[in-house]
C-alpha cells in the first residue's frame, strides 16, 4: 500500500531546545494531519493542513504543507516535558475525501529531559 | 466531551478464541476506523465504515471482520485470534462531507494480548 517516510523515528533532546520532523512521501496528498499520542492514551489532532504552501502554527507548534504536496514538517519550539509523545503524520489521498481515510507515518517518539 | 469509548482497555485471550472489540462514538460521525499500532509500523487501517453497515477493507483486513449495525457502534471481530494480532487496537470516527474528513478522533486503544 502507500507509505510515508516519517523522519526521524526517534529524538532525545534538552528542555527548551527546538524540534523538527518531517514525513515524506511518493504519492500526492490533498490533506495533512499532524497528531500526538500521550503513553495510555489514543492520538490527538494537533494541526490539520489544507492547502500546498500553507503554514500553520497552534502555540508552540508549527507545520507546513510542501509546495509538491508530497511532504510535510512539524517544528516545536522550546520544547517542554510536557512535549514529550509519539508524533505522526498522517496524508489523505485525494479520492479519500469523503471517507477520512488516512495514511500514517511510522512515527516520531520525543523524549525531553528536563 | 466528545469522545470515542473502547469497551475495553487489556485483553489476554488464548489461540483460537474469537475477540470481539467494541467501539462507541457520542458524535454522530459517519466515518468509523479501526486501526492497529505496532512499534516503528505507525498506525495502520484494517477496516472502516462511512455508514450504517458499510464496510470496506484497509490495508491489512486479513484475519479481521467488522460489523455496523448502528450509527454510533463499530465492532472488529477477530474470528479465530492468533499470536501475530497481538497489538494495539486503536478505534477513531470522523465526520462525513464536512470537508475535515480526516479529522479523526481517536480512542484510548485495546491492547490486545494473544498467548
Amino acid at each position: 500500500g502507500q507509505q510515508l517516510n516519517q523522519s526521524p523515528q526517534s529524538m532525545f533532546i534538552q528542555e527548551g531546545e527546538d524540534v523538527s520532523m518531517n514525513c515524506t512521501s511518493s504519492s500526492i496528498f490533498n490533506t495533512w494531519l499532524w497528531y500526538k499520542q500521550e503513553p495510555g492514551e489514543g492520538p490527538v489532532l494537533l494541526i490539520a493542513l489544507y492547502k500546498a504552501g500553507e503554514l500553520t502554527s497552534n502555540g508552540r507548534l508549527t507545520a507546513q504543507f510542501g509546495i509538491t504536496r508530497k511532504d510535510s514538517f512539524l517544528n516545536i519550539s522550546a520544547s517542554i516535558p510536557s512535549d514529550v509523545g509519539i508524533y505522526f503524520c498522517a496524508g489523505q489521498l485525494l479520492g479519500s475525501s469523503n471517507t477520512g481515510k488516512l495514511i500514517f507515518g511510522q512515527g516520531t517518539t520525543l523524549q525531553v529531559k528536563p | 466531551d466528545v469522545k470515542v469509548t473502547q469497551s475495553s482497555r487489556y485483553l489476554v485471550k488464548r489461540t483460537g478464541e474469537k475477540v470481539f472489540l467494541e467501539c462507541v462514538q457520542d458524535m454522530d460521525h459517519e466515518n468509523m476506523f479501526w486501526y492497529r499500532q505496532d512499534p516503528g509500523l505507525g498506525l495502520r487501517l484494517i477496516y472502516f465504515s462511512y455508514d450504517v453497515k458499510m464496510k470496506e477493507k484497509g490495508d491489512i483486513p486479513e484475519g479481521y471482520s467488522v460489523s455496523r449495525e448502528k450509527k454510533e457502534r463499530f465492532s472488529l471481530i477477530l474470528e479465530s485470534a492468533s499470536t501475530n494480532q497481538t497489538s494495539m487496537y486503536l478505534c477513531a470516527s470522523s465526520p462525513r462531507g464536512t470537508g475535515r474528513t480526516g479529522e479523526l478522533f481517536f480512542g484510548e486503544g485495546s491492547r490486545l494480548t494473544v498467548l
